[in-house]
C-alpha cells in the first residue's frame, strides 16, 4: 500500500521567515495531495491541494509543489505569522474524483516564534 | 452553513465496552470517511460509506463497524475495546470530489 513519509518533524521559524514541509509518497499511482493543518483540540484543516497534472499551486502565502518523477512534494509557506503554529500533515491518495482513502504523514510540528 | 459535526466531544470507556461515535457531514456531501488517529500521529483510514454501504476499509480489525442513514449521517462503533483503541476519532465528508473535509473528532479514553 502507499506509503508517505513526511520531515522535518519539527520546525522553528521566525516570525516573517519561510517555512518548508516536504513529503514522499511510494504509490506512483497517487494523484492527488492535499495539506492539512491542526491546531491543538481540534480536527484536520484543508489549507491546500494539489493534483499530478499540475506542478505548482498558491493561494496567498501558501503554495505547493509537486515532482511526480521523485515523487515528492512539498508545502511552503513565506512570511509566517504565530497563527501558523501548528501540526501540518501531508497526505496522498489515488484520486478517482470520489474521495479515496488519504494516507498521511507523520506530521511536522510548526512554531513560529516573535 | 454548518460543517462536519461529531458527538461526543470526549467519551470514557473500560476494557470490553462497545462505543458508538456519531457524524453529520458537511450540508450537500454525501461520503462519510472514518479516521483513526493516536497521539503524535497522522490519522489512519478506518473506512468509508457512500449510498449507506461500505464503500473502502483500511486495515482494522472486523471489531471496527458503520453505518450510514438515509440522510448521509453515519455512526462508528467499536466493540470488544482495547486500550490501544484510545485516539482522536475523525469524520471527514466529501461529494463527488478527492476533497474531504474533517469534524473537530470524538477523543476516546479506554482504561
Amino acid at each position: 500500500g502507499e506509503n508517505v513519509e513526511q520531515h522535518p518533524s519539527t520546525l522553528s521559524v521566525q516570525e516573517g521567515d519561510s517555512a518548508v514541509i516536504k513529503c514522499t509518497y511510494s504509490d506512483s499511482a497517487s494523484n492527488y495531495f492535499p495539506w492539512y493543518k491542526q491546531e491543538l483540540g481540534k480536527g484536520p484543516q484543508l489549507i491546500i491541494d494539489i493534483r499530478s497534472n499540475v506542478g505548482e499551486k498558491k493561494d496567498q502565502r501558501i503554495a505547493v509543489t509537486l515532482n511526480k518523477t521523485a515523487k515528492h512534494f512539498s508545502l511552503h509557506i513565506t512570511e509566517t505569522q504565530p497563527e501558523d503554529s501548528a501540526v501540518y500533515f501531508c497526505a496522498a491518495s489515488k484520486g478517482t474524483g470520489t474521495a479515496s482513502k488519504l494516507t498521511f504523514g507523520t506530521g511536522t510540528r510548526l512554531q513560529v516564534t516573535l | 452553513d454548518a460543517g462536519v459535526t461529531q458527538s461526543p466531544t470526549h467519551l470514557i470507556k473500560t476494557r470490553g465496552q462497545q462505543v458508538t461515535l456519531r457524524c453529520s457531514p458537511k450540508s450537500g456531501h454525501d461520503t462519510v470517511s472514518w479516521y483513526q488517529q493516536a497521539l503524535g500521529q497522522g490519522p489512519q483510514f478506518i473506512f468509508q460509506y457512500y449510498e449507506e454501504e461500505e464503500r473502502q476499509r483500511g486495515n482494522f480489525p472486523d471489531r471496527f463497524s458503520g453505518h450510514q442513514f438515509p440522510n448521509y449521517s453515519s455512526e462508528l462503533n467499536v466493540n470488544a475495546l482495547l486500550l490501544g483503541d484510545s485516539a482522536l476519532y475523525l469524520c471527514a465528508s466529501s461529494f463527488s470530489t478527492d476533497t474531504q473535509y474533517f469534524g473537530p473528532g470524538t477523543r476516546l479514553t479506554v482504561l
